[in-house]
């Protein structure tokens, strides 16, 4: 069964502290996973994907297949990040979502 | 960038009554459209998936019959909630993508807001 799990309803850290958004995902084949963000009172938009391996807005996240995880982490948290994240996995025709994340910088 | 619209971004109506929520993909061709429904506090639940001229694809658990999905255009899916009851009240979210592969980005809508008295 594909399933996307985000233990932490909510994340709360001082401003340039580290962060990371926990993700971990079961999915029997080759998984395809996705950061989607949300700040408020917009729509979610994508955030990063694996396998781009990039780095947005200082956020980056490794896939890791041992441990069936795929974290996002920024060194220094801005005020500007607060939102709702959710962790996605692509299950061959659409996304499966985690029940997200809210996180919250505070100065 | 790809934008998606959604209309109308809130409605209130009468239970029994019938309410139809229109995704638009405005500045692109969309191969594949999703709808969502999203509970307060809880993440996305997906739905059905959309694809133009074909009937859409129910996920486990969605009656077919009360949420009508219409993929009459590559720009426009429209979802109807026959005969509302309060519990059909939520927040109700499309996504559509630009091409058929599985790394596609969905782009998404801002949501309808639907209201059952």
């Amino acid at each position: 069964a594909q399933r996307v799990t985000q233990p932490e309803k909510l994340l709360s850290v001082f401003k340039g502290a580290p962060v990371e958004l926990k993700c971990n995902y079961s999915y029997s084949g080759s998984p395809e996973l996705f950061w989607y963000v949300q700040y408020s009172r917009q729509r979610l938009q994508l955030l990063l994907r694996h396998i781009s391996r990039e780095s947005i807005k200082g956020f980056t996240a490794d896939l890791n297949k041992g441990e069936t995880s795929f974290h996002l982490k920024k060194p220094f948290a801005q005020e500007e990040d607060s939102a709702m994240y959710y962790c996605a996995l692509n299950s061959g025709y659409a996304l499966n979502f985690g029940k997200g994340t809210s996180l919250l910088v505070t100065p | 960038g790809a934008v998606v619209s959604q209309h109308p971004s809130w409605v209130i109506c009468k239970s029994g009554t019938s309410v139809k929520i229109e995704c638009r993909s405005l500045d692109f061709q969309a191969t594949t459209m999703f709808w969502y429904r999203q509970f307060p506090k809880q993440s996305l639940m997906l739905m059905a998936t959309s694809n133009e001229g074909s009937k859409a694809t129910y996920e486990q658990g969605v009656e077919k019959d009360k949420f009508l999905i219409n993929h009459a255009s590559l720009t426009l899916s429209t979802l109807t909630v026959t005969s509302a009851h309060p519990e059909d009240s939520s927040f109700y979210i499309c996504s559509a993508t630009l091409g058929a592969s599985r790394s596609d980005e969905q782009f998404f809508g801002p949501g309808t807001r639907l209201t059952v008295l």
